[in-house]
């Protein structure tokens, strides 16, 4: 069984721009969380979606945004990127989702630096 | 508001030696669990506990989940530099929907 997969794994964007993360989960999950971490955070929740929607949000600006495709893959988007927005991004997928208490496995993550 | 709180935040020890790793909160949580993250990669589940009281042993690695709830420790015996990691505790809550980490404790087996 496939695990998580996130693209890009490396990525340096400029003060400004705007950039957009993709994680397709393990196949039959219907639950995907983003997260943010960095050394001085630690990992961060940042949302979740389930079944296209939106379920749980956590402290971030609205900069940041998601959302989940029909196929339960998802995106995540940060505009008007800010020098601290540099952080290793991670998404994890699980069959029903954090609110079940279901195991939830993480993808490798995407390295995003802004310069 | 940091709910979790992980300890040491560092720890550097010899080969053969054992540690406990301490994660505790105010808050009652539904499941608490352990992962192992190592650099460039995401987290991997090491162990999810639920029950009040429930010890769960995995080789060298002892979790144990609090009575009420609201602490956990993971307890490595005669660890060895496969183990360096980061080692983080992350609590779950049935109605929150969230998953809150502790800082995590980054441990180095030297040989």
């Amino acid at each position: 069984k496939a695990g998580v997969t996130q693209t890009p794994r490396y990525l340096i964007k400029t003060r400004g721009q705007q950039v957009t993360l993709s994680c397709s989960p393990i196949s039959g999950h219907r639950s995907v969380s983003w997260y943010q971490q960095t050394p001085g955070q630690g990992l961060q929740f940042l949302f979740e979606y389930f079944s296209e929607t939106q379920r749980n949000k956590g402290n971030f600006p609205g900069r940041f945004s998601g959302r989940q495709f029909s196929n339960s893959r998802s995106e995540m988007n940060v505009s008007t990127l800010e020098l601290g927005d540099s952080a290793l991004y991670l998404c994890a997928s699980s069959p029903l989702g954090l609110s079940s208490g279901n195991t939830i496995y993480f993808g490798e993550g995407s390295w995003l630096t802004v310069v | 508001t940091q709910l979790l709180e992980q300890s040491p935040q560092f720890l550097s020890i010899q080969e053969g030696e054992n540690l406990t790793v301490y994660c505790n909160s105010s808050s009652v949580f539904s499941s608490l669990q352990w992962y192992r993250q190592e650099p460039g990669e995401g987290p991997v589940l090491l162990v999810t506990v639920v029950t009040g009281g429930e010890v769960k042993k995995l080789k060298r690695l002892t979790f144990q989940f609090g009575d009420a709830r609201k602490d956990s420790s993971l307890h490595i015996t005669a660890a060895q530099p496969g183990d360096t990691g980061l080692y983080l505790c992350a609590g779950a809550w049935n109605q929150g929907g969230k998953l809150i980490f502790g800082q995590g404790t980054e441990l180095s087996v030297k040989p």
